[in-house]
């Protein structure tokens, strides 16, 4: 079975500064990897993700992640932070042979300082 | 392009009564699923499906029903109602091609259950 694990509920920083949230996941087959975000009162939208090739893929609004494999770890990352990203992000992992079955992390809300 | 349209916005209902949260998508999308969101859980898989007259269930279906008869239409129902079920439920679609995964969101509807 698939399970995803954000090692942080929260994360503040202030603008202009990097950021990094964490995302670990369980699964006993090969998968595809997803960051969405949400802002306030919204849904979800679709940030990155990763199917296969190069392990690091880009985003929008500037943001990357990196597939390591051997760490089965996920992060996303983006080099200065605006006001505007304060938002709460879901990494999500995808079962390709299971009718893309895709199980969501419980989030973590990156709030941003000026 | 409408997207993923979900209704309604807001439902306030009753222990034991049943309703139908409605998701409709215009993309010719195979994958549909639905979610519910309760705080610090992230989003938690309720049903979801591969196209018309394939359902499969996800993390918490009991007390849920689902149906695809058609390509466009993916309605859950809810049986007979529970505070338990209280939240914010999500219906999100993916086209099959691997080019193109990735969840189109609804904008949720707000379920209270009192």
């Amino acid at each position: 079975a698939q399970s995803v694990t954000q090692l942080d509920s929260q994360v503040p920083v202030f603008e202009e500064a990097p950021v990094e949230l964490r995302c670990n996941y369980s699964s006993s087959v090969s998968v595809y990897l997803f960051w969405y975000v949400q802002y306030p009162n919204q849904g979800l939208q679709l940030l990155l993700k990763y199917l296969s090739g190069s392990t690091l893929v880009k985003g929008i609004n500037g943001f990357e992640a990196e597939f390591n494999k051997s760490q089965t770890s996920f992060h996303l990352r983006k080099p200065s932070v605006h006001i505007s990203d304060t938002a709460e992000y879901f990494c999500a992992v995808s079962d390709p042979t299971g009718g893309f079955k895709t199980i969501f992390g419980a989030g973590t809300r990156l709030f941003v300082k000026a | 392009n409408a997207g993923v349209t979900q209704t309604p916005k807001f439902q306030v209902l009753k222990t034991g009564q049943s309703m139908t949260l409605q998701c409709a998508q215009d993309m010719n999308h195979e994958y549909m699923s639905w979610y519910r969101q309760d705080p610090g859980m992230g989003l938690r898989l309720i049903h979801y499906s591969v196209g018309a007259g394939i359902t499969d269930q996800g993390e918490v279906p009991n007390g849920y029903n689902v149906s695809r008869s058609t390509t466009e239409d993916f309605p859950l129902r809810l049986l007979s109602a529970a505070p338990s079920q209280t939240s914010v439920y999500f219906c999100a679609s993916s086209s099959a091609d691997s080019l193109n995964y990735g969840y189109t969101f609804g904008s949720g509807t707000r379920l209270t259950v009192v």
